[in-house]
């Protein structure tokens, strides 16, 4: 089992701010990284698929990052808008295809 | 195309019972994922089912199973219902290939046993 954290485990930014959370895992047996956002009442919405040490991902203002050598990945968010509100959660995959969840980031927005 | 549905959307049983919750994957993935998600902790991995096998089980006691049917759906039995049991079940889905693929997720079922 991947014993995986993620920090903060919440986070309230003023609209406009830019912020960044963290991944933290095993390195050992890793396969993949997937970012997920989770909007309350909604399912979760994959963000990113990583795989390779120093890969870096963008998708409009959220961007991610992985270092796989040491077991991280950071996910940024440029000028936060309050629709980005929502739990960002990273999972691990493992060679043998098992996905590992952490607890997520509740970021707040506040306009 | 339409996304991974599950059903029912909640369910109320009591302890003791079994249920079986049901998911469809979208068209073309032939991976299908279960997890539990309780309040305040990360989805945890219960199951996946690839080509109707059984490609990976998490730390879950035998009174939870699963299935996976020839059009790709899955369903998800739990027996002899505890109380600790009360969670978000939600299903995912993949195309299950080699390469790392994303998953979807469903709106998940929420079950509360009494």
């Amino acid at each position: 089992i991947l014993n995986v954290e993620q920090s903060p485990q919440s986070l309230h930014v003023q609209e406009g701010d830019s912020t960044n959370f963290t991944c933290s895992f095993p390195s050992s047996n890793f396969y993949a990284l997937h970012w997920y956002r989770w909007e309350t009442a909604k399912s979760p919405e994959a963000l990113f698929v990583m795989t390779l040490n120093g890969d870096e991902k963008k998708k409009g203002r959220i961007s991610a990052t992985l270092n796989t050598k040491e077991g991280y990945s950071y996910l940024y968010i440029k000028g936060s808008q309050p629709e980005d509100s929502a739990t960002y959660l990273c999972a691990p995959r493992d060679t043998g295809n098992q996905f590992y969840f952490g607890t997520g980031t509740s970021l707040t927005v506040i306009p | 195309d339409a996304g991974v549905t599950q059903s029912p959307t909640h369910l109320i049983k009591t302890r003791g019972q079994q249920v079986t919750l049901r998911c469809s994957p979208i068209s073309g993935h032939k991976s299908v994922s279960w997890y539990q998600q309780v309040l305040g902790q990360g989805p945890q991995f219960i199951f996946q089912y690839y080509e109707k096998e059984e490609r990976g089980r998490g730390n879950f006691p035998d009174r939870f199973s699963a299935r996976q049917f020839p059009n790709y759906s899955s369903e998800l039995n739990v027996n002899a219902l505890l109380l600790g049991d009360s969670a978000l079940y939600l299903c995912a889905s993949q195309t299950g290939g080699t390469i790392p693929d994303t998953q979807y997720f469903g709106p998940g079922t929420r079950l509360t046993v009494l």
